[in-house]
């Protein structure tokens, strides 16, 4: 297994509160990403990462920001969490070399009540 | 733009019997595709992939997958399903810019009957 952990894996949270979810990987590849998913949706990209302080938006970026200050360390920020970001949240990892799949973490579960 | 399509959401075969799930994107060039699956509560794991050559590429746990140019299709089968076998399975392509960005169908959740 790749060797990505998320943390935490579950959250339940007010709205208006900052949230901020972790992504460390053991791998030590160039390319991070953070998606969520939704039932009818499959996974949408929110923001991803092409290297140590390299971020770029994805697809449904409004009310999120990202960090990466090491190359192992990859998080996402909601500054003021709404409802509509109550989903499952994904962080996936790429190697740099051509062909090769993300593979992605177990996911943080996030309820915003 | 760059889409997957998968027209099943939810598919239902007897244990023992034959599986094939549809996929179809549209791309411009010469695509990289993939088939996750994901069981309740995981995260996604890779079945196989294909980006060049053989247009029909062997997975893990007895997968496989058929490319198609000609009808932008890249469905996945198995000829025997197991019990085990029942998830949600995803189907991707790759955006060849420099983000390397999946671009992902909606998914079929596979139900197995005993």
């Amino acid at each position: 297994d790749a060797g990505i952990t998320q943390s935490p894996r579950h959250k339940v949270t007010e709205t208006g509160t900052p949230v901020t979810l972790r992504c460390h990987q053991t791998e030590n590849h160039r390319y991070m990403y953070w998606y969520r998913q939704d039932p009818g949706h499959g996974l949408r990209l929110i923001h991803y990462s092409y290297g140590v302080k390299d971020t770029d938006k994805g697809e449904v970026s409004d009310g999120y920001s990202v960090s990466r200050s090491k190359t192992e360390d990859f998080l996402l920020t909601l500054e003021s969490a709404t409802s509509s970001q109550t989903s499952v949240y994904f962080c996936a990892i790429r190697a740099d070399r051509d062909g090769q799949p993300q593979h992605f973490g177990d996911g943080t579960r996030l309820s915003i009540l | 733009a760059q889409s997957v399509t998968q027209p099943d959401i939810h598919i239902t075969v007897s244990e023992g019997a034959s599986l094939e799930l549809r996929c179809n994107y549209s791309y411009g060039a010469t695509p990289y595709l993939f088939w996750y699956v994901q069981s309740p509560g995981q995260g996604l794991q890779l079945l196989l992939k294909y980006f060049s050559g053989d247009t029909l590429v062997q997975g893990i746990k007895g997968f496989e997958a058929e490319f198609k140019r000609s009808q932008s299709s890249f469905n996945l089968r198995k000829p025997s399903v197991h019990w085990s076998d029942a998830a949600e399975y995803f189907c991707a392509v790759v955006l060849m810019d420099s983000s390397y960005k999946l671009i992902f169908g909606s998914g079929t959740r596979l139900l197995v009957r005993p």
